[in-house]
């Protein structure tokens, strides 16, 4: 059973860059068919899938977001990252990393969750 | 993008109900959706996958359905700890998209 958890920044000024990184432990970031994704939650909305990278450093973004988002794998670290550049309290949300799996991708572990806030 | 209209956004049932909930996806999306369980303060739980697949470790009480646009989440006897929010997710194709949640309250 994968085990993910959020670290970064829990406070990020307007316009600056927002941070995050998921460590991933109880497995490898080489498992077969696993994507390493980002999703995050707006206080008391829904859920917007951000992002990911799956085991060939191949990434797939939201076209909402494709212009400020990054994200990377450090594979000797097991571990990988997000990058959110000209934040606006819009981004303010609950940050989830999450592992996913398959073709048919479902996402069967998840971090606990980061609670980032945009403010100056 | 893909919609996912999930209805109802929130409805009041007992214990020991049968409810179900209701997701429709703005094209044909195959048996390409998941189901999540999300409890106050907590990440999202998976409870069904490919539509009608129980994920291990998931109480039988939760069965899913349907194929092409619309799809379905039933649970079949509401336990106290089911009172909370599910959301339906396709992944027919990026941006993977979610419903807007349902959340399940004490009558």
């Amino acid at each position: 059973q994968l085990q993910l958890q959020e670290s970064g920044s829990g406070l990020v000024k307007p316009s600056q860059t927002l941070s995050l990184t998921c460590a991933v432990s109880g497995g490898s970031m080489r498992s077969d068919g696993y994507t390493w994704n980002w999703i995050r939650q707006p206080p008391g909305k829904g859920l917007e899938w951000i992002g990911h990278i799956d085991q060939s450093g191949s990434t797939q973004y939201n076209p909402s977001l494709k212009s400020r988002l990054t994200v990377s794998v450090d594979r000797s670290k097991n571990q990988f990252s997000l990058k959110l550049t000209s934040v606006t309290a819009a981004d303010t949300a609950v940050y989830y990393c999450a592992g996913c799996f398959g073709v048919v991708t479902f996402c069967d572990s998840w971090g606990q969750g980061t609670l980032v806030a945009v403010s100056s | 993008d893909i919609q996912m209209t999930q209805s109802p956004s929130s409805l009041s049932a007992s214990v020991g109900d049968r409810v179900t909930i209701t997701c429709r996806a703005s094209q044909s999306i195959s048996s390409y959706v998941n189901w999540y369980q999300q409890k106050p303060g907590k990440a999202p739980k998976l409870l069904i996958y490919a539509a009608s697949i129980l994920q291990s470790g998931v109480p039988s009480r939760f069965s899913g359905s349907g194929s092409g646009t619309d799809f379905t989440l039933t649970i079949s006897s509401l336990q106290v700890e089911d009172f909370v929010t599910y959301y339906c997710q396709q992944s027919y194709s990026t941006p993977l998209t979610f419903g807007g949640g349902t959340k399940v309250e004490i009558k």
